[in-house]
């Protein structure tokens, strides 16, 4: 069974940095697009990066373009979130996810990893 | 940026009832949009894919139908298990990915 597992979350001041991983299993993880979406506690979903297989190329939400940036290390099947010049609004569970565009039939997110921001 | 709007936000429904979700697009979309679930505390779950088609696993008791800019997700006969949040997901013109903010089906 397809497998991602998020770690690295934590308590981080505003202005601070944290990265976030996800670790992939049981799935070819250097052939597909890789993506982060978020999601403020009680709120809705709201996309935050996406990547391609070999990490070429790189896409980012409005909301977080310039201070994070997303990353793959394909021989250890890992996607990373880097996250710098954090703000209160960026208080969320971060997901980790497969094929939201492409095939998606095999759809498949993280269990999430909770980032939170204090002032 | 397409734009995907649920309605309604809260929807009370009987166990054993039925439930009827919209979502709608600011453009069209043409098929390319999937439906989840999220339940309390757990990541989202791919219901419906390409507007109509289950993905493996889900019941029969799931359906999508829907084209363009508007598109219904409908739960015929609601189990305990269903009562959930669920949003609606387009992948036909991004970034960005897009969801609609959500449809909470509770128990009437």
């Amino acid at each position: 069974q397809v497998q991602l597992v998020e770690s690295g979350g934590g308590v981080v001041q505003a202005g601070g940095s944290l990265r976030l991983s996800c670790a992939a299993s049981t799935f070819a993880f250097s052939s597909y697009a890789m993506y982060w979406v978020r999601q403020v506690s009680g709120k809705g979903l709201e996309w935050v990066a996406f990547i391609d297989q070999d990490g070429s190329s790189e896409y980012y939400a409005d909301s977080v373009k310039g201070r994070f940036t997303t990353s793959r290390d394909n021989s250890r099947k890992t996607l990373y979130l880097q996250l710098n010049s954090l703000r209160l609004e960026d208080t969320a569970v971060y997901y980790c996810a497969k094929d939201l565009t492409v095939a998606v039939a095999g759809a498949v997110w993280g269990q999430g990893s909770l980032v939170t921001v204090s002032s | 940026e397409i734009v995907m709007t649920q309605s309604p936000a809260t929807l009370s429904v009987s166990p054993g009832e039925r439930a009827t979700l919209s979502c709608r697009a600011s453009e069209s979309v043409r098929s390319d949009l999937a439906w989840y679930q999220q339940k309390p505390g757990q990541a989202p779950r791919l219901l419906i894919y390409d507007a109509s088609t289950r993905a493996t696993g889900v019941p029969a008791r799931f359906s999508g139908s829907g084209s363009g800019t508007e598109f219904t997700l409908s739960i015929s006969r609601l189990q305990s298990e269903d009562f959930a949040v669920y949003y609606c997901q387009q992948y036909n013109n991004w970034p960005p990915v897009t969801f609609g903010g959500g449809t909470n089906v509770e128990i009437k």
